[in-house]
């Protein structure tokens, strides 16, 4: 069974540019979060999704959106970068029932250098 | 809001000793999840704690959650180097995880 995948792996942006990026969640998983991971603030929430619907949202200013697709498939982009937006940023996926319900499974992430 | 303390937040260990790690929260959750990270690498999920006295065990790893304490540890037996990593606690609440500030575990032979 495939994991959560994760695209770009690596990408390096200057200041004022904009990314996205892409999260395929496992197979039959609705449910996708994006967390963003730095040295200074540690792993803070970002966004949540569950077909197609935003549940919730993090403490993040608006210049970092996101949305999911009807496949379960999400993006998050975010506009006009600053210096302070490098980092790795996680997707996890979430199954909703079975034996595993509740655990999340986490992509390898998007590492976000901005010069 | 809900706040998540690791402690400590580094950790050497000797090889072969016993270690605890320690995860306090301020507010009831219905789930508990310890994590592993590599450096580099994506987090790993170790267990997931979802009742009171829930007590798992994979390999020199064991997770027990009190919900009473509001306090989870992760307790590693006869520590080798396999284990060096940071390890994150975190709890589910209002659709998103919480994570503690990591531990970052050092193991010397």
């Amino acid at each position: 069974k495939a994991g959560v995948t994760q695209t770009p792996r690596y990408l390096i942006k200057t200041r004022g540019q904009q990314v996205t990026l892409s999260c395929s969640p496992i197979s039959g998983h609705r449910s996708v979060s994006w967390y963003q991971q730095t040295p200074g603030q540690g792993l803070q929430f970002l966004f949540e999704y569950f077909s197609e619907t935003q549940r919730n949202k993090g403490n993040f200013p608006g210049r970092f959106s996101g949305r999911q697709f009807s496949n379960s498939r999400s993006e998050m982009n975010v506009s006009t970068l600053e210096l302070g937006d490098s980092a790795l940023y996680l997707c996890a996926s979430r199954s909703a029932g079975g034996a595993l319900s509740g655990e999340l499974f986490f992509g390898e992430g998007s590492r976000l250098t901005v010069l | 809001e809900l706040k998540v303390e690791q402690n400590p937040l580094f950790l050497s260990m000797q090889e072969g000793k016993n270690y605890t790690i320690y995860c306090n929260y301020s507010t009831t959750s219905d789930r508990l999840y310890w994590y592993r990270q590599d450096p580099g690498k994506s987090l790993e999920s170790l267990f997931v704690l979802l009742s009171n006295g829930a007590v798992k065990q994979e390999g020199r790893l064991m997770a027990s959650l009190d919900t009473k304490a509001r306090l989870s540890t992760l307790h590693i037996t006869a520590a080798v180097h396999d284990l060096s990593a940071t390890y994150f606690c975190a709890l589910r609440g209002d659709y998103k995880l919480s994570f503690g500030a990591g531990t970052t575990v050092t193991v010397r032979a």
